[in-house]
């Protein structure tokens, strides 16, 4: 079975500053890669994912996630914050094969952007 | 935005009652979810369908149960709520390049 771990519950920063949002995940299988952001009281929306090529990918409001299969982490970084990126994250993989493409998620990651 | 729609978007029921949550979707996609989102424990899987009457249970389908007579219709139904499935529900659809999309939420309160 696979899993997801989002390393920290809550990241507050303040803004400009840059920001990590943790995810490491456990399967025995090959993955695809999603980090999904839900903005209060929204649904979920993707932000960026990781299927195949390079391993670093990028989102258009300035996100940046790197596969790292050595370390099976999935991290979601920024170089600097803005107020309007306060919101819960979520790290999701999804196996291959017959999976019926169901998505694992990690925990969430609330982050604050303070002025 | 993938055509997505889910009714009601807010419940409020007994315990006991029989509650049915549905996902509309209109871009004929083939497979579909059912999530609830509790605090902790990100989103999980309740359900899912890869066809008209072909469903699947997820990691957390007890108490729960679906049904897909036509494509754009992805019916959950809690067959005697209780206050353990207080919860927010998301449907989703599997879009191209194996991506989900989500539905905007039904918030169910069980009294």
């Amino acid at each position: 079975a696979q899993s997801v771990t989002q390393l920290d519950s809550q990241v507050p920063v303040f803004e400009e500053a840059p920001v990590e949002l943790r995810c490491n995940y456990s399967s025995s299988v090959s993955v695809y890669l999603f980090w999904y952001v839900q903005y209060p009281n929204q649904g979920l929306q993707l932000l960026l994912k990781y299927l195949s090529g390079s391993t670093l990918v990028e989102s258009i409001n300035g996100f940046e996630a790197e596969f790292n299969k050595s370390q099976t982490s999935f991290h979601l970084r920024k170089p600097s914050v803005h107020i309007s990126d306060t919101a819960e994250y979520f790290c999701a993989i999804q196996t291959g094969g017959t999976s019926y493409g169901k998505l694992t998620f990690g925990q969430g990651t609330i982050l604050t952007v303070h002025p | 935005d993938a055509g997505i729609t889910q009714s009601p978007r807010h419940k409020v029921t007994e315990t006991g009652t029989p509650v049915t949550l549905r996902c509309h979707q209109t871009e004929n996609h083939r497979y579909m979810y059912w999530y609830r989102q509790d605090p902790g424990h990100g989103l999980r899987l309740i359900h899912y369908s890869y066809g008209v009457k072909d469903t699947d249970k997820g990691e957390v389908s007890d108490g729960y149960s679906v049904s897909r007579s036509k494509t754009e219709d992805f019916l959950l139904t809690l067959e005697s709520a209780t206050s353990s499935q207080t919860s927010v529900y998301f449907c989703a659809i599997r879009g191209q390049l194996d991506t989900q999309y989500f539905g905007p939420g039904t918030r169910l309160t069980v009294l």
